[in-house]
Order: structure tokens, then C-alpha cells, then sequence
């Protein structure tokens, strides 16, 4: 079964700080990969997608993330956060049909 | 250009009462996508739809929902009977005709559902 794992469900860092935000996937979802955020009582924004090509992707807001398909990882990185970043992420993979499957998400606080 | 839009962004029912969830897409988009997102969880795929046609549906519950995309007008998702289980958030994503490549979902702001 296709599947996209988030291995940490809250990760609290002080501002200025660097984040990592973890995500493995299922080698059956692993033909696109991508991040999104969302902000409370919001919807959906795409933060960076992986496609195809270099394996280090950079998106908005200064995040980026690298593709690692030895360790099927994709992880997400920021080297210093901002309060404005709090928000939950999640890790998505599309793979062989139209449909997203998503990490059950990140809750990033970012403490001043 | 105006994004996917979404209505009513709140919706209360009560148990045993009809939902009715609308999504216009993204003007030039003829794909839409339901996705639901249950308390402390992550978006589940529903339903995927052209205008007229129900393409993938592997993720609708087999009783008291469907979907539909008219040829005029926005796609809804209907919930019949509802419960309390099915208090969510319910996101729509649109897209444009799908290409040999990569076709980007672009999300709505969502629909939550409240059931009493």
C-alpha cells in the first residue's frame, strides 16, 4: 500500500534556529514528491515539490528539502526559522494516479 | 485570477441532517479532487472527478456520500444522514487537463463540517 510517513507529530524549536522536519515514503508513492503547509483555518499551500532532476529541492519561505531515495526519505529543512513559519507541514506523494497521499503532518511551533 | 473556492467555509448539522459541500475550481481547471482531513490527521484522497464523470473513487465511504462535477456549475460533495463521525474538514483541490507530466493540485481553503 502506498504510504507517507511523518515521524514527528509537534516539533517545538526557538526562533532563529534550524529545523528539520522528517518525511518517508512508500517506493509505490515516490514519482513525485511534495511538502505543503498549513496555517490554522486555512487550506493547503504548496511549499516545494520533487519531480524529477536534482535531488535538492528549494521552495518558498526559504525551506528546502532533499530527495533520498537509498533511505526513501524527504526530508524538509530550514536553517533558521521564524515565528511567521508555525504552522503544520505535510509530506505528500503521488505516485501512479491523480490522487495525493499525505503524512498525518508536523505541528511546528517556533518559540521567540 | 481568482483560486479554488469553497462554500460554506463552516458548516454546522445536525445528526441525521444533509451536508452540501461546493468547490469552484480554478478558472481554465476541469479536474477536481475532494480530500478529507479528520481531527489530528492527515488529508485522506475522497474522490477525483472531471466535468460529468467520476474518474477515482476509491476513497469515498460506500454509504451516504457522493460527488458529483455538472458540466455548468461547481462540483459538490453531499453527505446524507450525517453523524458525528463525520466532523472534518473536507479540502477541494482543482487542476487543469492532465498532461504526460506532473499536474499540480491547487486546494481550496476548506469546507468544516461540524455534526451535533
Amino acid at each position: 500500500a502506498q504510504s507517507v510517513t511523518q515521524l514527528d507529530s509537534q516539533v517545538p524549536v526557538f526562533e532563529e534556529a534550524p529545523v528539520e522536519l522528517r518525511c518517508n515514503y512508500s517506493s509505490s508513492v515516490s514519482v513525485y514528491l511534495f511538502w505543503y503547509v498549513q496555517y490554522p483555518n486555512q487550506g493547503l499551500q504548496l511549499l516545494l515539490k520533487y519531480l524529477s532532476g536534482s535531488t535538492l529541492v528549494k521552495g518558498i519561505n526559504g525551506f528546502e528539502a532533499e530527495f533520498n531515495k537509498s533511505q526513501t526519505s524527504f526530508h524538509l529543512r530550514k536553517p533558521s526559522v521564524h515565528i511567521s513559519d508555525t504552522a503544520e507541514y505535510f509530506c505528500a506523494g503521488q505516485g501512479g494516479s491523480e490522487k495525493l497521499v499525505f503524512g498525518k503532518g508536523t505541528k511546528l511551533t517556533v518559540n521567540p | 485570477n481568482a483560486g479554488v473556492m469553497q462554500n460554506p467555509r463552516h458548516l454546522v448539522r445536525r445528526r441525521g441532517q444533509e451536508a452540501r459541500l461546493r468547490c469552484s475550481p480554478m478558472k481554465g481547471h476541469s479536474h477536481v479532487y475532494w480530500y478529507r482531513q479528520l481531527p489530528e490527521e492527515g488529508l485522506k484522497f475522497m474522490v477525483y472527478l472531471q466535468k460529468e464523470n467520476i474518474i477515482d473513487e476509491s476513497g469515498m465511504p460506500k454509504e451516504r456520500f457522493s460527488a458529483e462535477f455538472p458540466k455548468e456549475g461547481p462540483s459538490i460533495l453531499r453527505i446524507q444522514q450525517v453523524v458525528r463521525g463525520d466532523s472534518a474538514a473536507y479540502f477541494c483541490a482543482s487542476s487543469p487537463r492532465p498532461s504526460q507530466t506532473y499536474n499540480e493540485q491547487f486546494f481550496g481553503p476548506g469546507t468544516r463540517l461540524t455534526v451535533l
